[in-house]
C-alpha cells in the first residue's frame, strides 16, 4: 500500500523569505500524481500544485514550486517570497494513476508565516 | 457561487443520535467524493461515487451510509453516532478520476 509521510509537523518563515516544507512517499508503482494541498484556518482544501510522475520537470504556480525526485520518492514543497496570506497547513498526496479514485495524504505540515 | 457546498458546517449531537450531512456540487462532476479529517488533521477517504455508483468504500463502518440521488450530490446519512465518529468531514468533486479534487469546506461534526 502507499504511504505519504511528511516529517515537519511544523514549520515557520519570516515575511519575504522561502521556506521548504518536505514530503516523502512509499509506492511501487511507475505512474502516479502527487500533490500540494493547502488548508488554511477557513477549512477550505485548495490546490496549490500538481505533478504527474512521468514529467522530469518540475511543476510551478507563480511563487509555488517543487523538487520532485522521483527515484527517492521525494516531492518538496518551496514557497517563494513568503506572504502572511501562506499560512495554512500543508498537505502532501499521492494519487496512482491506477487506481485513480482516492487521494492518500500525509499528516500535514503547519506553516506559520512571520511578519 | 459555491462549487461544492455542504451543509452544515456544524453540527453538534448527542451519542447515538442519527444524523445526515449533505453535499451538491454545481460544477457537473460525475465524480464524488467524502473525506474524513480527524482531530490530528489526518485526511481519509471513505467513500467515492461516480456517476451515482459506488466505487470506494474504506472499510468505514456500516453505520455510515452514503446516498446519491443524482450526479450532483452525495449525502451521508450516520447512524448511532460515537464520540469517536467527532471530525470535519468533506465532500470533494472531480470531473472523471482523473482530474484535480475540488473540496467543499467541511462539516465539522461534534458528539457528546
Amino acid at each position: 500500500a502507499q504511504t505519504v509521510t511528511q516529517s515537519q509537523p511544523e514549520m515557520s518563515v519570516q515575511e519575504a523569505e522561502t521556506v521548504t516544507l518536505s514530503c516523502t512517499y512509499d509506492t511501487s508503482e511507475s505512474d502516479y500524481y502527487l500533490f500540494w494541498y493547502k488548508q488554511p484556518p477557513s477549512r477550505q482544501m485548495i490546490l496549490v500544485i500538481r505533478q504527474e510522475a512521468y514529467k522530469q520537470q518540475n511543476a510551478t504556480e507563480n511563487r509555488f514550486s517543487v523538487n520532485f525526485q522521483k527515484a527517492a520518492k521525494s516531492f518538496s514543497l518551496k514557497i517563494s517570497d513568503s506572504q502572511l496570506g501562506d499560512a495554512a497547513m500543508y498537505f502532501c498526496a499521492y494519487r496512482s494513476a491506477w487506481n485513480t479514485d482516492k487521494l492518500i495524504f500525509g499528516t500535514g505540515t503547519r506553516l506559520q508565516v512571520f511578519p | 457561487d459555491t462549487a461544492v457546498s455542504q451543509t452544515p458546517k456544524y453540527l453538534v449531537t448527542q451519542m447515538g443520535n442519527d444524523k445526515s450531512i449533505k453535499c451538491e456540487q454545481n460544477l457537473g462532476h460525475d465524480t464524488m467524493y467524502w473525506y474524513k479529517q480527524d482531530s490530528k488533521k489526518f485526511l481519509k477517504i471513505m467513500f467515492s461515487y461516480n456517476n451515482k455508483e459506488l466505487i470506494i468504500n474504506e472499510t468505514v463502518p456500516n453505520r455510515f451510509s452514503p446516498k446519491s440521488p443524482d450526479k450532483a450530490h452525495l449525502n451521508l446519512h450516520i447512524n448511532s453516532l460515537e464520540l469517536g465518529d467527532s471530525a470535519v468531514y468533506f465532500c470533494a468533486s472531480s470531473l472523471g478520476t482523473n482530474e484535480k479534487l475540488f473540496f467543499g469546506s467541511g462539516t465539522q461534526l461534534s458528539v457528546l
